[in-house]
């Protein structure tokens, strides 16, 4: 089945960009997600990118789509301490829509150092 | 507000005893999901309702029930909770369109002793 990965950790300096990476392995995945996670909370929709793009810009956010490489990445531009939080990929499988499945990667921690 | 409502938000219980997990969304969304997130896992689907009276099993069902008489209410029942159940519950809902994502509760830790 569809297995999506992320990098555990991040750590960078207020102001400064981060970018946060996704691998997964269903090469017919329609919809990718980036979720945020803030804690004690629940999981916060940031963007999604369909499969026939290769970029998406929203302010600060920057989603970019390699579908050859299988590869997602969110970029966070002037990154604040107010973005500390997990950030979790999720992409849409074939057939995903009609069986409401959403795979989740394990979440990447972001540190943002004042 | 458009929200996706779980209660309770902490749940410390013994082995065997049954328990309810609610969940409303008053958004009048079609889809709804029970997600678990452990570490290292991520989140993964225990069951999901593509509309009333219409579920499904996710990647992980053994040892939960759902139900969906109304279309804004989701309950997940343990029957007989295992230790291994503990952990951070998350119901989500959306809408017929993919690409509004799902609208996520505030999840219930559950603890089961």
């Amino acid at each position: 089945g569809e297995d999506v990965e992320q990098s555990l950790f991040l750590s960078v300096r207020e102001g400064d960009s981060s970018v946060i990476n996704c691998t997964y392995t269903d090469s017919s995945s329609t919809y990718l997600y980036w979720y945020k996670q803030e804690p004690g909370a629940g999981l916060q929709l940031l963007t999604y990118i369909f499969s026939n793009m290769d970029m998406k810009q929203d302010q600060r956010l920057t989603v970019l789509l390699n579908k050859k490489d299988k590869h997602l990445s969110l970029r966070i531009a002037d990154t604040q301490t107010g973005d500390s939080a997990i950030y979790f990929c999720a992409v849409t499988p074939m057939g995903g829509g009609a069986t409401n499945k959403l795979i989740f990667g394990t979440g990447t921690l972001l540190a943002v150092q004042p | 507000e458009a929200q996706v409502t779980q209660n309770p938000r902490y749940l410390i219980t013994v082995t065997g005893k049954k328990l309810t997990v609610t969940c409303s969304q008053n958004m009048n969304h079609e889809y709804m999901s029970w997600y678990r997130q452990d570490p290292g896992l991520g989140l993964r689907q225990i069951y999901y309702s593509m509309n009333v009276e219409a579920t499904d099993k996710g990647d992980v069902p053994e040892g939960y029930k759902v139900s969906r008489k109304e279309k804004r209410n989701f309950p997940l029942i343990l029957e007989s909770p295992s230790p291994n159940q503990t952990s951070l519950y998350f119901c989500a809902s959306r809408g017929k369109g993919q690409a509004l994502g799902y609208t996520f509760g505030s999840g219930t830790r559950l603890t089961v002793v």
